[in-house]
């Protein structure tokens, strides 16, 4: 059964500070995303991962990828206020393209 | 470019009623999504549709059904709400699975059963 775990949950930071959000998976998966959501709103597409030791930034923001160790980062650099947001962490299989997310990580950043 | 258009954006429901949550997309998507949206719970996978004429349950299938009409619609229909169906509810869609592709959403549709 696929599942996904993000860990932390919630997180409150203050500006200017690094921090890595982590996501587990279950099973062998063919893609893995990062979304984020502001309160109130839809998600907004991050990152789309799709191969072993994969990287992808924009701006303060880099995600990678471990296939092996099922286990995907969302490490935040310098960080402002701006990115305070809900961010979510799926993973999805090409045989039957269920896509599965993770509960969310609560982000604050304190100014 | 609409993207992916929910309707309604607002329902309120009393135990019992039933109702149809509409969903269509201009993308030319193959796979279509339904999630609901709890406090702390995450996003949930209720049904998808890899393609036209396919559908499949997801973590959270019982006391919903799916209809894949077309490509471009994907509707979600409560046949007997209960209170724990309120919720928020999320369409989304995607390209073919080969692609780097990721889901897009909808703007959601708040549910309450009262």
């Amino acid at each position: 059964e696929l599942k996904v775990e993000q860990n932390p949950l919630f997180l409150s930071m203050q500006e200017g500070k690094n921090y890595t959000i982590y996501c587990n998976y279950s099973t062998t998966s063919d893609r893995l995303y990062w979304y984020r959501q502001d309160p109130g709103k839809s998600l907004e597409s991050l990152f789309v991962l799709l191969s072993n030791g994969a990287v992808k930034q924009e701006g303060r923001l880099m995600a990678s990828l471990d296939t092996k160790a099922r286990l995907s980062t969302l490490h935040i650099t310098a960080a402002v206020h701006d990115l305070s947001a809900t961010y979510f962490c799926a993973v999805g299989r090409n045989r039957d393209d269920k896509i599965i997310f993770g509960k969310g990580t609560r982000l604050h950043i304190l100014p | 470019n609409a993207g992916v258009t929910q309707t309604p954006k607002f329902q309120v429901l009393k135990t019992g009623q039933s109702m149809t949550l509409q969903c269509a997309q201009d993308m030319n998507h193959n796979s279509m999504y339904w999630y609901r949206q709890d406090p702390g719970m995450g996003l949930r996978l209720i049904y998808y549709s890899a393609s036209e004429g396919t559908t499949d349950k997801g973590e959270v299938p019982n006391g919903y059904n799916v209809s894949r009409l077309n490509k471009r619609e994907f509707s979600l229909r409560l046949e007997s709400a209960a209170p724990s169906q309120t919720s928020v509810y999320f369409c989304a869609s995607s390209a073919a699975s080969s692609y780097n592709s990721p889901l897009h959403f909808g703007n959601g549709t708040r549910l309450t059963v009262t």
